[in-house]
């Protein structure tokens, strides 16, 4: 079965600072890759996703993320985060076979920016 | 711009009683799901319907029933509800055509049971 790790639960960075989020997946194949991001007391968003094709895709608010095979990561970074930054990030992936995109979450992590 | 409400947005039941969370979406997907979302486990999947008429079984079943009476619709429902099963739900919809852009799923508000 497939399986979403992201190792960090929380992470604090100072306002400006870059920002990494690291995400590991397990599938035997390569799945459809997502992140999403929750505000509090929201639903959650759609960051970006990657299918295929060039490994760094960009998503909304500076956001991007690099996929990478051999390592089965997909690690969401941003080059300067903002105090509205601030939220749960969550890595999620997708078989999409048989008309159905199910998707599997990571625990999700825990972004603080202090201003 | 995809629209997915929930009701209620909180709820308070005791437990052995029944409850149901109602979910609407304005999207004309055919898919549409139920999560649940706890510290430590981000969010997993109950269950999840293809359209109207069909409920299909998530990762973590057990204790719940789904609904699907149209496509807009889809109702999550507790028929004995436990404390174990305070949380909070979000349900969502979404396409699936081979696309790309159809792939995203669009979550609501959520809703937050309380089982005491």
């Amino acid at each position: 079965a497939q399986s979403v790790t992201q190792p960090d639960a929380r992470v604090t960075v100072s306002e400006g600072a870059s920002l990494q989020l690291r995400c590991k997946y397990s599938y035997s194949a390569t799945p459809y890759l997502f992140w999403y991001v929750q505000y509090p007391r929201q639903g959650l968003q759609l960051l970006l996703k990657y299918y295929s094709g060039d490994p760094v895709v960009q998503g909304v608010n500076g956001f991007e993320a690099e996929f990478s095979k051999s390592n089965s990561s997909f690690h969401l970074r941003k080059a300067s985060v903002h105090w509205s930054d601030s939220a749960v990030y969550f890595c999620a992936v997708s078989m999409a076979t048989g008309g159905n995109n199910k998707l599997t979450f990571g625990q999700g992590t825990v972004l603080s920016v202090i201003p | 711009e995809a629209a997915v409400t929930q009701s209620p947005r909180n709820k308070v039941a005791v437990t052995g009683g029944k409850v149901t969370l109602s979910c609407n979406q304005t999207n004309n997907h055919n898919n549409m799901y139920w999560y649940r979302q706890d510290t430590g486990h981000g969010l997993r999947l109950i269950h999840y319907s293809y359209g109207a008429g069909s409920t299909e079984k998530g990762d973590i079943p057990d204790g719940y029933k789904a609904s699907r009476p149209s496509q807009e619709n889809f109702s999550l429902i507790l028929e004995l509800a436990t404390p174990s099963q305070t949380s909070v739900y979000f349900c969502a919809s979404g396409d699936w055509v081979g696309g790309r852009d159809q792939d995203t799923q669009y979550f609501g508000p959520g809703t937050r049971l309380l089982v005491l």
